[in-house]
């Protein structure tokens, strides 16, 4: 149970286009997903925080328009990376919890697999 | 500000060689301490969450303890498939409704056959 997924794994782009990335939570319903990136050899950084059907909350020097979160169901979050930039290179994850009723309890965030972005 | 601070940064185990990581936390309050294992290119998979001093959980070859300022992970005779990295994260009262998590840098653990 609890499981997280992403799409795509890989992206490839160049600089200037958009990339759209979806978290989805298979088995479960969650309250709030978290989007995530992480640079080579450094810890998880949270980009933002986004609840269904309310506008996402963004960390303290995360451009919200460069980083669009929609948040349509309490199974679905995408993060669109607008304009990129070679910079905006990363792995970025999403999580997914508390879980919204069920037998799971608890306020543990279930992460997917991750998405590689590269762009050109 | 809410820090969490995981040591060592790396650590080399022969096989079946017992030890064990910490994470030391400062926080306004502690909701939940996590700790989580990421393989290379893979997302954090859960392992456990400890709410109140004293609590210990157990998984195969894992033990998670928890006091007031800090959580070990304790490895006992670990296999080579235990080489991962090895997060620690904090989750604080004072966010409300806002269950967002706080990362240490992590712990690569590797362990040689």
């Amino acid at each position: 149970g609890a499981v997280v997924s992403q799409h795509p794994s890989w992206v490839i782009c160049k600089s200037g286009t958009s990339v759209k990335i979806e978290c989805r939570s298979l088995d479960f319903q969650a309250t709030t997903m978290f989007w995530y990136r992480q640079f080579p050899k450094q810890s998880l950084m949270l980009m933002a925080t986004s609840n269904e059907g309310s506008k996402a909350t963004y960390e303290q020097g995360v451009e919200k328009d460069k980083f669009l979160i929609n948040h349509a169901s309490l199974t679905l979050s995408t993060l669109t990376v607008t304009s990129a930039h070679p910079e905006d290179s990363s792995f970025y994850i999403c999580s997914a919890g508390p879980i919204a009723g069920g037998l799971l309890q608890g306020e543990t965030q279930y992460f997917g697999p991750g998405t590689r972005l590269l762009v050109l | 500000e809410d820090q969490v601070t995981q040591s060592p940064e790396a650590l080399r185990l022969q096989e079946g060689e017992s030890s064990s990581l910490n994470c030391s936390y400062t926080v306004s309050g502690l909701r939940g301490l996590f700790w989580y294992r990421q393989d290379p290119g893979k997302g954090p998979e859960f392992l456990f969450t400890l709410y109140s001093a004293g609590e210990e959980k157990e998984k195969e070859r894992l033990k998670a303890t928890l006091t007031k300022k800090e959580s070990f992970l304790h490895i006992t005779a670990p296999k080579p498939e235990d080489s991962a990295t090895y997060l620690c994260a904090v989750q604080v009262t004072s966010g409300g409704s806002n269950y967002k998590l706080t990362f240490g840098k992590g712990t690569l653990l590797t362990v040689n056959p």
